[in-house]
C-alpha cells in the first residue's frame, strides 16, 4: 500500500530536549517535505526536498533541522524545540516538485513541547 | 508573492444544503490549484486538482470546483451536502513550495 509513516504520532516533550520525528515513503518519490498546521494559519511548509542531498527551507524553518540521505526518509529534527513548536507536524511527499503534482500526506505527528 | 486566502473559516450547514467555499490566489503565472479534506482525525487528502483544460474540475464525493482567472478563483461547491461532509477544507497552490490557504471547517447538523 503506498503511504507516508511518520512516527511518533503523540509525543510529549521538554524544552530542550532535542527530537527526532522520522518520516518514511514507499512511493519512490523525489519530492518530500513537512508542514506544520495550526489553528487558523493552514498547513505552512517547513523545509521541502527536491531529491536525495537537495533541501531547502520553506515558509517557517526557524529551530528545525531536516536531511535528505536516501530517497526514501525525510526526518524532521527539533535540536531544542520550545512551547512554540507545540503543533500538528505533516510529512507529505509528491512524484516531483512540479506544481501539478498531487501531495500525499502522512498521518501527521501531535508534538506538546512543555 | 504567491498567496491563498480562503474567505471562510467556519461554515454550518444542514444537510442537503448547497455548499460554496470561496478561494482565491494571488500569481501570475501557470496555475495548478487543488482542494485537499481533512476529515477528522485524518490527515490530508486530495479532493480535486486543475491545471489545464476544462475550468470545471469534478472530484470525489460529488464535490467540483470552478477555476476562473479573471476572478483569481477556484471555489469549491457541492449541490447537496451530507453529514459525512464535515471537515476542514483547504485550497491549495501548487508547486515546490505549495501554498495552503488557512482552511474552511465545515460542520453539516444531520
Amino acid at each position: 500500500e503506498a503511504q507516508v509513516t511518520q512516527n511518533p504520532r503523540y509525543l510529549i516533550t521538554v524544552t530542550g530536549k532535542k527530537l527526532t520525528v522520522t518520516c518514511s515513503q514507499n512511493m519512490n518519490h523525489e519530492y518530500m517535505s513537512w508542514y506544520r498546521q495550526d489553528p487558523g494559519l493552514g498547513l505552512r511548509q517547513i523545509y521541502y526536498s527536491m531529491n536525495v542531498e537537495v533541501t531547502d527551507k520553506g515558509d517557517v524553518p526557524e529551530g528545525y533541522k531536516v536531511s535528505r540521505k536516501e530517497k526514501r526518509n525525510f526526518p524532521l529534527i527539533l535540536e531544542s524545540p520550545s512551547p512554540n513548536q507545540t503543533s500538528l507536524y505533516f510529512c507529505a511527499s509528491s512524484p516531483t516538485g512540479q506544481g501539478g503534482n498531487t501531495i500525499y500526506f502522512g498521518e501527521g505527528s501531535w508534538l506538546t513541547v512543555v | 508573492a504567491q498567496s491563498v486566502s480562503q474567505h471562510n473559516h467556519h461554515v454550518i450547514l444542514s444537510e442537503a444544503a448547497s455548499l460554496e467555499l470561496g478561494c482565491n490566489y494571488s500569481y501570475g503565472g501557470t496555475v495548478n490549484l487543488f482542494w485537499y479534506v481533512q476529515y477528522p482525525g485524518q490527515h490530508l487528502q486530495l479532493l480535486l486538482k486543475y491545471f489545464s483544460g476544462d475550468p470545471l474540475v469534478k472530484g470525489i464525493k460529488g464535490f467540483e470546483a470552478e477555476f476562473i482567472k479573471s476572478k483569481f478563483s477556484f471555489n469549491l461547491r457541492k449541490p447537496s451536502v451530507q453529514w459525512s461532509d464535515t471537515a476542514e477544507y483547504f485550497c491549495a497552490l501548487g508547486g515546490f513550495k505549495t501554498i495552503f490557504g488557512a482552511g474552511t471547517r465545515l460542520f453539516v447538523k444531520a
